[in-house]
């Protein structure tokens, strides 16, 4: 079976450019998770979509991040315009679950942003 | 809110010696408690989980015990490897979302 999947691995750009991440979950899976990891620091959710609904986007920067989920699938993070505070390992998870359960979610190999 | 400490490494072992990660956490509710090991240049793992009091998750010889008395989730193995050197990271789970600790850097020397 397939893992997640996300692309880029790496990406560098200059501050104020736009950056977009994609994610592909494990199939079947339609909880959908994007966290940011700052350096040394433990993963933080951004936000979690139940198919293609985002249920929980409280901690995304919504002035700058936008993300979406079409056909409950596939899913795109973009940051427009990029701050050097910006610069972190991107995370994408997907789960089984939905609602209040909480199983296992299972990580993709992140795409690491450096702002620049 | 509901978070988790657990301890600051780096932590550096020889090869087969006990090892002990320390986490407690702070929620209201019962939630399910996880931990997570990040190996070098790969993204995040389940390494084991309990969802309630008393509960004892394991694997590949990691072990950890859902403490609801002292709010603790610790993490053992009695005899480490060189290959155990990872990123580990204590989490807890409740109302669908996971918060992670900060991580352990565990570093085995042969």
């Amino acid at each position: 079976e397939a893992g997640v999947v996300q692309s880029p691995r790496y990406k560098i750009i200059e501050k104020k450019q736009p950056v977009a991440f994609w994610c592909n979950p494990i199939s079947g899976h339609n909880t959908l998770y994007w966290y940011r990891q700052n350096l040394g620091q433990g993963p933080e959710l951004l936000i979690r979509y139940e198919n293609e609904e985002a249920v929980d986007d409280s901690q995304l920067p919504k002035d700058r991040f936008s993300a979406e989920r079409l056909k409950g699938v596939d899913s795109t993070l973009k940051i427009q315009p990029a701050e050097l505070g910006d610069s972190a390992v991107y995370l994408c998870a997907s789960s089984s679950g939905a609602g209040q359960r909480i199983d296992t979610q299972y990580f993709g190999p992140g795409t690491r942003l450096t702002v620049l | 809110g509901d978070s988790v400490t657990q301890m600051e490494g780096p932590v550096t072992l020889s090869e087969e010696a006990f090892l002990t990660i320390n986490c407690t956490y702070t929620a209201t509710g019962y939630p399910s408690l996880f931990w997570y090991v990040q190996y070098p240049g790969e993204g995040l793992q389940l390494l084991l989980k309990a969802t309630k009091a008393d509960d004892k998750g394991s694997n590949k010889g990691f072990e950890a015990t859902y403490r609801k008395e002292t709010t603790s989730f610790h993490l053992e193995k009695g005899s480490v490897q060189v290959s155990d050197s990872a990123v580990y990271f204590c989490a807890l789970g409740s109302a669908s979302k996971i918060i992670f600790g900060s991580g352990t850097r565990l570093s085995i020397r042969p």
